[in-house]
């Protein structure tokens, strides 16, 4: 049974790219959330969705990011005009509708803008 | 919202010693309270965790103490190994109830390190 899987485990952009993260949940589970992790600090919570839904986007910066888990296919997280402020690790997590039985993090893409 | 500090943010230890991480928290919604070790170029695993309804949970030589009046559960690692080093954070949970259920809140995390 795969985890969490995100790809590209690592991207380099430059500044006024667009950047996009993928992640597959793991099998079974309907619930992906966002995370960004600053050099150094802990992680933040950037935005949780279902199948076709953002259930909760209070973490998202308002401009130029974005994310979407289509029906088919892995959730993206797109962030547009990348700064150099946007460099971090982003991680996916996902879960069944009991969260308690398997919260469980990808090992993240490390987003670098040069 | 909710809020999790987490201390130390460092912690040194010789292999053997036990090793203690506090964390508090705000909201006394919140309901689950996991615990995870991060690696370096890592994603966080789950290596313990403890629901609001149970006290006290151990895995070999892992424990998780919860006071949910006090608002603060600890990790307690005892026996320690040079492979525990790792980052450590605690994090917050509810699991039901208003638009922020199933968002985590982590603490600022502890760097933990075993000397042989």
């Amino acid at each position: 049974n795969a985890g969490v899987m995100q790809n590209p485990r690592h991207l380099v952009r430059r500044r006024g790219q667009e950047a996009r993260l993928r992640c597959s949940p793991m099998k079974g589970h309907s619930h992906v959330y966002w995370y960004r992790q600053l050099p150094e600090e802990g992680l933040k919570f950037m935005v949780y969705l279902q199948k076709e839904n953002i259930i909760d986007e209070s973490g998202m910066p308002k401009e130029r990011f974005s994310a979407e888990f289509p029906k088919e296919g892995p959730s993206i997280l797109r962030i547009q005009q990348v700064v150099r402020g946007d460099s971090a690790a982003y991680f996916c997590a996902s879960s069944p509708s009991d969260r308690t039985k398997g919260y469980t993090f990808g090992s993240g893409t490390r987003l670098t803008v040069v | 919202g909710e809020n999790v500090e987490q201390h130390p943010s460092t912690l040194s230890v010789q292999e053997g010693d036990s090793a203690v991480i506090k964390c508090t928290y705000s909201d006394s919604a919140s309901n689950y309270f996991p615990w995870y070790k991060q690696e370096l170029g890592k994603g966080p695993q789950l290596i313990i965790d403890i629901r609001s309804n149970v006290g006290e949970k151990k895995d070999q030589r892992i424990a998780v103490t919860l006071n949910k009046t006090a608002k603060h559960f600890s990790l307690h690692i005892t026996e320690t190994q040079p492979e525990d080093s790792a980052v450590y954070f605690c994090a917050a949970l509810k699991t039901a109830g208003g638009t922020s259920y199933g968002k985590l809140t982590f603490g600022q995390g502890t760097i933990l390190t075993v000397h042989p």
